[in-house]
């Protein structure tokens, strides 16, 4: 298994700022995930990050709107810019150990 | 042909019923099904998953059933208690992405 922690647990943002969410792993990970979870709903992909090379996005999401780093194989970094109230979900970062995906506990962000 | 679909959306039970959850898929290049355990404030949690080449597992009073040929799976969850209410989410993996279910809320009744 793996232990995920992520920063902020949740924050309150205004319109048209910008939030760098970090996620950490315990261990070495080749892949990371980003997803969104708006409320009361399903997990959405955001996109695959790999150490070394350019994020994956899904579509419907840009690497404009979600940059995302990841610097070495226990961290990434996924930043929410120009932010709107459709913004305000909760972000989740996991890694897959196998075929197994453990999550993080996520980011609950609120845009105002 | 990437879809799940859960249900119900929501389910309400009494304390020691049995709660069943119910998915379907589409697409047969999926090969690992696994069920996740969200309560509020958490990230989801693994519960339980299964392969396509077996019809059943239980783990604790936690069971999957498969059908193959129709391309379906279960949760169900024996002698359910309050502390089970959360909600659950089915998935899919095809190559090493995971499609979700819409979610199913459960709510034990003491």
């Amino acid at each position: 298994s793996a232990v995920i922690s992520q920063k902020p647990s949740r924050d309150i943002c205004q319109r048209g700022t910008s939030l760098t969410i970090q996620c950490q792993v315990d261990s070495q990970v080749t892949m990371m995930f980003w997803y969104r979870q708006q409320p009361g709903q399903s997990l959405t992909l955001i996109a695959t990050a790999n150490q070394g090379s350019e994020a994956t996005y899904e579509s419907g999401f840009v690497i404009d709107k979600f940059p995302i780093s990841r610097p070495n194989l226990t961290f990434s970094t996924l930043t929410v810019s120009n932010m709107s109230p459709e913004d305000s979900s909760i972000y989740l970062c996991s890694v897959p150990i196998t075929d197994t995906q453990y999550f993080g506990p996520g980011t609950r962000l609120t845009v105002l | 042909q990437q879809q799940v679909k859960q249900s119900p959306q929501s389910l309400i039970v009494q304390k020691g019923g049995i709660s069943i959850i119910n998915c379907a898929y589409e697409n047969t290049a999926f090969d690992y099904f696994p069920w996740y355990q969200q309560f509020p404030g958490k990230g989801p949690a693994l519960l339980i998953a299964i392969r396509p080449d077996v019809s059943e597992k239980k783990e604790g009073r936690f069971t999957i059933s498969f059908n193959k040929s129709a391309k379906q799976f279960s949760l169900h969850i024996m002698d359910s208690q309050p502390g089970d209410s959360a909600t659950y989410f089915c998935a899919a993996q095809g190559t090493y992405k995971y499609i979700f279910g819409t979610g199913t809320r459960l709510k034990v009744l003491a």
